[in-house]
């Protein structure tokens, strides 16, 4: 069985101060990892999807980067409109449904 | 471009009775999937459709479930609601259902079960 574990659950920042988030997991057979960011009351919005181990990606202040059992969020420098929750989500090759297994996130405060 | 569309927003129900959530994905689309988000936790599959055949099913029980129309659009079902089923039910949009494109997802609809 798919499992996705993130850590912290929450994380409180002053702005401007660097951190990261983790996500681990287990697949049988990794199609790709993707992290989403959720604000309360709304859907999750697409930020990376990573495919193999040594992959990394950039999208402004957020950096993505995959291990064989690991992916990490790097926030640099964060502002309070990067607050949200952070959902890491994983797409195994086994199955006809290419479902989404999804950890419980990682809520993000960013204070100004 | 008009994206995942969901309704309703929001809804109440009473315990027992049925309920029905509609989904349009975004056009050109051709797989919707389904999702429970319960508060505090994360997304939790439940079904998926891709040119309106159903491609996977989580675990959850028969009274959940699903079909895809002609025009992609798509309708998840639950009959009996319980108190536990109150939550954030998410659409998600594919090209392709997953395989080489991702999901956009809609903004949901939050069922209250009373």
């Amino acid at each position: 069985e798919d499992q996705v574990t993130q850590s912290p659950e929450a994380l409180r920042l002053q702005e401007g101060e660097s951190s990261s988030l983790n996500c681990s997991y287990t697949v049988s057979g990794l199609r790709g990892l993707f992290w989403y960011r959720q604000d309360p009351g709304k859907g999750p919005e697409f930020l990376f999807t990573l495919y193999s181990a040594g992959e990394e990606k950039e999208k402004e202040r957020l950096k993505a980067t995959l291990t064989k059992k690991e992916s990490f969020l790097h926030i640099t420098a964060p502002k309070p409109e990067d607050s949200a929750t952070y959902l890491c989500a994983v797409q195994a090759h086994t199955g006809s449904a290419r479902q989404l297994t999804f950890g419980s996130g990682t809520q993000l405060t960013v204070l100004p | 471009d008009a994206g995942v569309t969901q309704s309703p927003t929001h809804l109440i129900k009473t315990r027992g009775q049925h309920v029905t959530l509609r989904c349009s994905p975004i056009s050109g689309h051709k797989s919707v999937s389904w999702y429970q988000q319960v508060l505090g936790q994360g997304p939790q599959f439940i079904f998926q459709y891709y040119e309106k055949e159903e491609r996977g099913r989580g675990n959850f029980p028969d009274r959940f479930s699903a079909r895809q129309f002609p025009n992609y659009s798509s309708e998840l079902n639950v009959n009996a609601l319980l108190l536990g089923d109150s939550a954030l039910y998410l659409c998600a949009s594919s090209l392709d259902g997953g395989d080489g494109y991702g999901y956009t997802f809609g903004s949901g609809t939050r069922l209250t079960v009373v």
